[in-house]
C-alpha cells in the first residue's frame, strides 16, 4: 500500500463517453502527477499539479482535462476519447514537485477505448 | 528530446543468481536519477533517488551507482530470489526551471526457483 489509491481499477468506454479517473493521496504530499503508459512504451507525463496549481501540461490533448480539488485528490476527466488513448494511467505523488523527490504511484487505471 | 536506455530488456535468472542492469542517459545537465520496481499488478515503488557523480545506494540484497560524467547507473541485486521478479525502471532529470522526470522502457527480471 503506497498511500495513493486510483479508481476505477479498470474502465471500458466508447469514443462517445465521458468518464473520471480518480486518485487520492495519504501522504500530505504537496505534488500530483498523471502518467500514461502506452503498450511497449516508457511512462509518459501527462499533467503536474503543485499546491493545487497545475505546473506542467505535457502538450496532452484537449481531450484529457486534469483537476486538482485539493491536494489530496487528483481527477483526469475523459471525454471522445480515440482507441489509441486505450493505456495504463497511473497517478503518482510527492512531497513536492522538485525532481530530487520520490514518486508514489497508485496502482494504476487500465483504459480501454472501443 | 531526452533519451534514457534501458538494457537489458528482459533477463531470465536462476534463484541465487547476482545480477546488474544499465541505465543510459544523456550526461549533461544532469540533475537526479531515480530507480523503481514495478511487480505486476502493482505500483512501481521507488528504490532509489541518486544526485551525486559517484553515489552508491544499497537497500537490503540491491545497489545502485552512479556515473554522471559518463552517463550510466548501475543497479545490482545479489542472490536473485523469485520475490525480485519485477520490472526495474529508470528515470533521469535535468537541472532547468521545467525539468522533469524522463523514464526508460524498464528491464522485467524473471527469477526461477
Amino acid at each position: 500500500e503506497t498511500g495513493v489509491t486510483q479508481t476505477p481499477r479498470h474502465l471500458v468506454m466508447g469514443m462517445t463517453n465521458k468518464k473520471s479517473l480518480k486518485c487520492e493521496q495519504h501522504l500530505g504530499h504537496n505534488a500530483m502527477y498523471w502518467y500514461k503508459q502506452s503498450a511497449k512504451k516508457p511512462l509518459e507525463l501527462m499533467f503536474v499539479y503543485s499546491l493545487e496549481e497545475r505546473v506542467e501540461n505535457n502538450s496532452v490533448p484537449s481531450r484529457f482535462s486534469p483537476e486538482c480539488p485539493n491536494s489530496s485528490h487528483l481527477f483526469l476527466h475523459l471525454h471522445t476519447l480515440q482507441p489509441e488513448d486505450s493505456a495504463l494511467y497511473l497517478c503518482a505523488s510527492s512531497l513536492s514537485d522538485r525532481v530530487e523527490e520520490k514518486l508514489f504511484f497508485g496502482s494504476g487505471t487500465q483504459l480501454s477505448v472501443l | 528530446i531526452l533519451n534514457v536506455e534501458q538494457s537489458p530488456q528482459s533477463l531470465h535468472v536462476q534463484e541465487g543468481d547476482s545480477t546488474n542492469f544499465t541505465c543510459s542517459f544523456p550526461s549533461s545537465n544532469f540533475y537526479a536519477l531515480h530507480w523503481y520496481r514495478w511487480e505486476t499488478a502493482k505500483s512501481p515503488e521507488a528504490l532509489f533517488v541518486m544526485t551525486l557523480n559517484g553515489d552508491e545506494k544499497k537497500k537490503g540484497r540491491i545497489s545502485a551507482t552512479l556515473n554522471t560524467k559518463e552517463g550510466y547507473s548501475y543497479l545490482y541485486i545479489k542472490g536473485s530470489q523469485p520475490e525480485d521478479s519485477a520490472t526495474y525502471l529508470c528515470a533521469f532529470s535535468i537541472t532547468g526551471a521545467n525539468s522533469k522526470l524522463t523514464f526508460g522502457k524498464g528491464i522485467t527480471l524473471s527469477v526461477r526457483p
